[in-house]
């Protein structure tokens, strides 16, 4: 079975631009959640789907946004970047997104530095 | 609200030894599961172990072994024999269905130095 993919892997922007990044996760699976990590803030939740839907979002500003498509792939976009969006970007994939879930497997992660 | 903390920034450990990281958690939420993640220097996210809320035998996999004492609200994860490979930062997270649905929140992390 492949694991999780992300596109791209590494991404430098300048400040003021937007970008989108790709998740693809492992078949059958019907939840992505993305997750920003930063050395000072750690991991945090962005926001999570299934089913095409957003289930649930975390504390972020509107700039950052998200879709899921019938193929449970997803996207995120950050819009008017800002040099505290540089960050790790890690997509997770699970069957359903339950608490039940035994498996939430990551992917390699986009690494965005903002210029 | 929904919690981790993992008090041990930092750990040591001699090769071929075990060692135990740990992780409390704090939620209200009947059902809940419990993970454990890798992460090297690499960046990757690596899933190590499972523990749900309700399993009554606490979970294994290979050199790992989560001690769950729901009670206590604790889930520390146990590797045993270390090797050289096992140094890296690990993660202790819990998926619950908080405010605005299920999601998982992470601890800080603890990075480990395995010596030779």
């Amino acid at each position: 079975k492949a694991g999780v993919t992300q596109t791209p892997r590494y991404l430098i922007k300048t400040r003021g631009q937007q970008v989108t990044l790709s998740c693809s996760p492992i078949s059958g699976h019907r939840s992505v959640s993305w997750y920003q990590q930063t050395p000072g803030q750690g991991l945090q939740f962005l926001f999570e789907y299934f089913s095409e839907t957003q289930r649930n979002k975390g504390n972020f500003p509107g700039r950052f946004s998200g879709r899921q498509f019938s193929n449970s792939r997803s996207e995120m976009n950050v819009s008017t970047l800002e040099l505290g969006d540089s960050a790790l970007y890690l997509c997770a994939s699970s069957p359903s997104g339950r608490t039940d879930d035994n498996e939430q497997f990551f992917g390699p992660g986009t690494r965005l530095t903002v210029l | 609200a929904q919690k981790i903390t993992q008090t041990q920034p930092g750990m040591f450990v001699q090769e071929k030894e075990a060692v135990t990281l740990d992780c409390t958690y704090d939620t209200s939420d009947p059902s809940y599961g419990l993970f454990w993640y890798k992460q090297p220097s690499s960046g990757e996210m690596i899933f190590l172990i499972y523990q749900g809320s309700y399993d009554q035998q606490n979970a294994t996999e290979g050199r790992y072994s989560l001690n769950f004492q729901k009670a206590r609200k604790s889930a520390n994860l146990v590797i045993s024999a270390s090797q050289l490979g096992d140094s890296a930062m690990y993660f202790c997270a819990m998926r619950g269905f908080g405010t605005g649905g299920f999601k998982t929140i992470f601890g800080a992390g603890t990075r480990l130095f395995v010596k030779a």
